[in-house]
């Protein structure tokens, strides 16, 4: 089977960095991905990370490590429109679990 | 393009009613699935399939039915409505291997209360 640790909550200013934690537990790996999903909205699709490493997309990188079990999402240069929910999702089995997310407050 | 299509967007069912909820996709997906999310509760999986005749059950299956009679459809039914079914719903799918299995894309989604 599959699970998910994330922590729940976190506040920070504009312009700051927030990471956000992923450790999973799994008998087959197969990818760890990540989700942002605003308030009233569906999630969508952030980063993806196959193999240990940082993968950057713009102001998001997600970092894996598989002999820890574990990934981040940095966000950096917070802007208020990154007010939302983060989701890890780890896949195996054709399917994707995912976390029970983390809410991102930014403020001014 | 469309992407991941829902209806209804919300519906308000009494305890013991019967409803679809439809989900349709035009992105050519062979992998198509439904989640629930309750506060708190983060995504969990109703049912999924990996191409049309093909359905599975996911985390959470009791009290919901699907089938996939063509590539680009996927209705949810909820055969005798709960309370405790009432949630948003959400549809998803992506091309369903390799890297791209890891790329949902998801409706808007359907909220349902059943009093």
């Amino acid at each position: 089977g599959q699970s998910l640790e994330q922590p729940s909550e976190v506040t920070a200013v504009e312009g700051a960095i927030v990471q956000i934690n992923c450790t999973y537990q799994t008998s087959g790996f197969y990818g760890l991905s990540w989700y942002q999903q605003h308030d009233g909205g569906a999630p969508t699709f952030l980063s993806y990370n196959g193999l240990d490493g940082l993968e950057e997309t713009g102001r998001f990188s997600s970092f894996l490590s598989r002999s820890d079990s574990y990934g981040y999402l940095l966000l950096q240069e917070l802007q208020m429109k990154d007010s939302a929910s983060y989701f890890c999702a780890l896949y195996g089995n054709n399917r994707l679990a995912f976390g029970k997310g983390n809410q991102v407050v930014v403020i001014p | 393009n469309a992407g991941v299509t829902q209806t209804p967007k919300f519906q308000v069912l009494k305890t013991g009613q019967s409803m679809t909820l439809q989900c349709a996709q035009d992105m050519n997906h062979e992998y198509m699935s439904w989640y629930r999310q309750d506060p708190g509760m983060g995504l969990r999986l109703i049912h999924y399939s990996v191409g049309a005749g093909i359905t599975d059950q996911g985390e959470v299956p009791n009290g919901y039915n699907v089938s996939r009679s063509t590539t680009e459809d996927f209705p949810l039914r909820l055969l005798s409505a709960a309370p405790s079914q009432t949630s948003v719903y959400f549809c998803a799918s992506s091309y369903g291997s390799g890297t791209g299995a890891n790329v949902l894309t998801f409706g808007a989604g359907s909220r349902l209360t059943v009093l």
